[in-house]
């Protein structure tokens, strides 16, 4: 069935460091890929998101490529700050029989020391 | 502007009593959806509407769980006869459009003794 795999928790990083947390998914057709955070007592807020293939989306200094061949998205940030240190989601939407899917990852924690 | 809001915050309640979590979204969003986030688990998509229409119910966990929409705004999220394992944090979600970013509310967080 559909799903979204992505890396297992807690990454603990020192800032500045370079960050990639992995996301892999199964899907039937074609969908769109997306990365939600969620900072320590807010709520669930959109990152990035990329609709087709080789796509690149980007926000805040985090970056995701969608790569159909691999069926990954994959989250990356050069440098990392101390204020990033949240969860992170992977998902994806499928449109089948006119009808949304929502799929989400079990999230990533994201720790980052000052 | 005022976000989504979801009340309860928290709810505790007995095993076997029905609850109604209930979801204001964003003034003007047409489309809203419903999340489960269980611990350790994932969000768990159970149910979006358009409107007040809701075309796909098969996300819903069991037949103990509805979702209605009135009015185009509000939407109530009821569990009949709660279980232990209906336990978890609910979330409600808001786009302008079916398909458009969404944004979520802060969850209610549903305990079943």
């Amino acid at each position: 069935g559909d799903s979204v795999t992505q890396m297992e928790g807690p990454v603990t990083l020192s800032e500045e460091a370079f960050l990639t947390i992995n996301c892999t998914y199964t899907a039937t057709g074609y969908p769109s890929l997306f990365w939600y955070v969620q900072y320590p007592g807010e709520g669930l807020q959109l990152l990035l998101k990329a609709t087709k293939a080789d796509d690149k989306g980007s926000n805040k200094g985090f970056e995701a490529t969608y790569r159909k061949e691999t069926t990954s998205f994959h989250l990356e940030k050069g440098s990392v700050q101390v204020s990033d240190s949240a969860v992170y989601f992977c998902a994806l939407r499928l449109l089948l029989s006119g009808t949304y899917k929502y799929i989400f990852g079990t999230g990533t924690r994201l720790k980052v020391l000052a | 502007g005022a976000g989504v809001s979801q009340s309860p915050s928290n709810k505790v309640t007995e095993k076997g009593k029905d609850v109604e979590l209930r979801c204001d979204p964003i003034s003007g969003h047409t489309a809203l959806y419903w999340y489960r986030q269980s611990l350790g688990q994932g969000l768990e998509f159970l149910i979006y509407f358009q409107g007040n229409s809701a075309p796909d119910k098969s996300g819903l966990p069991s037949d103990r769980f509805s979702a209605e929409r009135t009015g185009g705004s509000v939407s109530t999220l009821t569990i009949q006869r709660t279980q232990q394992e209906d336990s978890a944090v609910y979330l409600c979600a808001s786009s302008l459009e079916l398909a458009d970013t969404q944004y979520f509310g802060p969850g209610t967080r549903l305990t079943v003794l």
